[in-house]
């Protein structure tokens, strides 16, 4: 079985300051990991995810998250938040090695980026 | 442009009366998905198809029915059995490998 946990419901930044959204994950092979962001009444939209290779990996809007494989997370960083970062963001994992029911998404993290 | 496409947006639904939430998608991908969002508990698949005329429950099946005729099209039915149908619905779609998903818009369902 595969399993996501994102600890924090809701991250507060001050605008400029970095950010950091965590996410944990539990797969029994190779993990694929993705994040993504959700704006109200909307669909999810990618972000990043990692695969293979280098542990940094840099996504969309200034995003990056750094695959730990000794502490399996996967978390979310930016190095200066904007207000327009405020949103609901989604970590999802799936089992590299196989399965066929596709990815598991954690609950959620409401970020919210104080001006 | 490529795409995967929800309608309606927002659908009201009786009580005792079976809706059907459409997904279609022209990114030729194999896989196809539905969730449902409610606040606090993210998302929770319902039904995937991996091809054509093939569809698996997910964590949540029961009072939902799918098809799946038509690669492009993975069509949701919230039967009158779902007891708790007011949520909002996301549908995705992926190549073959689930290497990332493409999600449609949504759509609001809401009992009144």
């Amino acid at each position: 079985a595969q399993s996501v946990a994102q600890p924090e419901d809701q991250v507060n930044v001050a605008e400029g300051n970095p950010l950091t959204v965590k996410c944990t994950y539990s797969v029994s092979g190779n993990p694929y990991l993705f994040w993504y962001v959700q704006y109200p009444n909307r669909g999810l939209q990618f972000l990043l995810k990692y695969i293979t290779g280098d542990n940094l990996v840099k996504g969309s809007y200034g995003f990056e998250a750094e695959f730990n494989k000794s502490q399996t997370s996967f978390h979310l960083k930016k190095p200066s938040a904007l207000v327009s970062d405020s949103a609901l963001y989604f970590c999802a994992v799936r089992d590299g090695g196989g399965g066929a029911d596709g990815l598991t998404f954690g609950k959620g993290t409401h970020l919210i980026i104080q001006p | 442009d490529g795409g995967i496409t929800q309608s309606p947006k927002y659908l009201f639904r009786k009580e005792g009366q079976n809706v059907t939430l459409s997904c279609e998608q022209n990114l030729n991908h194999d896989a196809m998905y539905w969730y449902r969002q409610d606040p606090g508990q993210g998302l929770r698949l319902i039904y995937y198809s991996q091809i054509v005329n093939d569809f698996q429950k997910g964590d949540i099946a029961e009072g939902y029915s799918v098809s799946r005729e038509k690669k492009e099209s993975f069509p949701l039915t919230v039967t009158s059995a779902q007891k708790n149908p007011t949520a909002f619905y996301l549908c995705a779609s992926s190549p073959a490998g689930a290497r990332g998903y493409t999600f449609g818009s949504g759509t609001r369902l809401t009992v009144v």
